[in-house]
């Protein structure tokens, strides 16, 4: 299956501080990308889709200045939570999606604000 | 609205039965069903998928079964392995590039 990395797996920060979060796809490219939040034993809550060169599409109750996403190259998409709060502790994954349809995810990243 | 429903939430199996998980579906436009398995920590990884143009698919102990009448399709895991225990998500989507619609997940547990 194609591989999807992201950067870091683990971050650390201080509330007030931002974060990014990078995702790659390793070997193949992707117009598609999708941003998630998964809290501790639920589902993938879905937060935004990024499409290179273009501006990325929010769910709702999603706060586009709050998390910002940037998808500047086919194999690259970016996630910036800005000014973060202990609230926005969670895992974040990313995903790809293939010109068919399969979407393959990253291996997540685990965000704590102190 | 939940598009996409799973059941049960959790499961255990002794070691060397069958695991069955089960969707539904409501949106006739879906037309692309996968299977993600999880371990904690991890991202969700692929494990099969299923278009509608067939009612069954297999990759070893893996197999989906897809009724497009009912809108339902399940997963069922063969001769369940301890290393099967895991979180499984069933899906549904189309090709037109919208995300994933996710089911609520199923916490599988095989004992040895």
């Amino acid at each position: 299956g194609a591989v999807v990395s992201q950067h870091p797996s683990r971050v650390i920060c201080k509330s007030g501080t931002s974060v990014k979060i990078e995702c790659r796809s390793l070997d193949f490219q992707a117009t598609t990308m999708f941003w998630y939040r998964q809290f501790p034993k639920q589902s993938l809550m879905l937060m935004a889709t990024s499409n290179e060169g273009s501006k990325a599409t929010y769910e709702q109750g999603v706060e586009k200045d709050k998390f910002l996403i940037n998808h500047a190259s086919l194999t690259l998409s970016t996630l910036t939570v800005t000014s973060a709060h202990p609230e926005d502790s969670s895992f974040y994954i990313c995903s790809a999606r293939l010109i068919r349809g399969e979407q393959y995810f990253g291996p997540g990243t685990r965000l704590t604000v102190t | 609205q939940q598009q996409v429903k799973q059941s049960p939430q959790s499961l255990i199996v002794q070691k060397g039965g069958i695991s069955i998980i089960n969707c539904a579906y409501e949106n006739t436009a879906f037309d692309y069903f996968p299977w993600y398995q999880q371990f904690p920590g991890k991202g969700p990884a692929l494990l099969i998928a299923i278009r509608p143009d067939v009612s069954e698919k297999k990759e070893g102990r893996f197999t989906i079964s897809f009724n497009k009448s009912a809108k339902q399709f399940s997963l069922h895991i063969m001769d369940s392995q301890p290393g099967d225990s895991a979180t499984y998500f069933c899906a549904a989507g189309t090709n037109s590039g919208y995300a994933l619609n996710f089911g609520k997940g199923t916490s599988l547990l095989v004992t040895p």
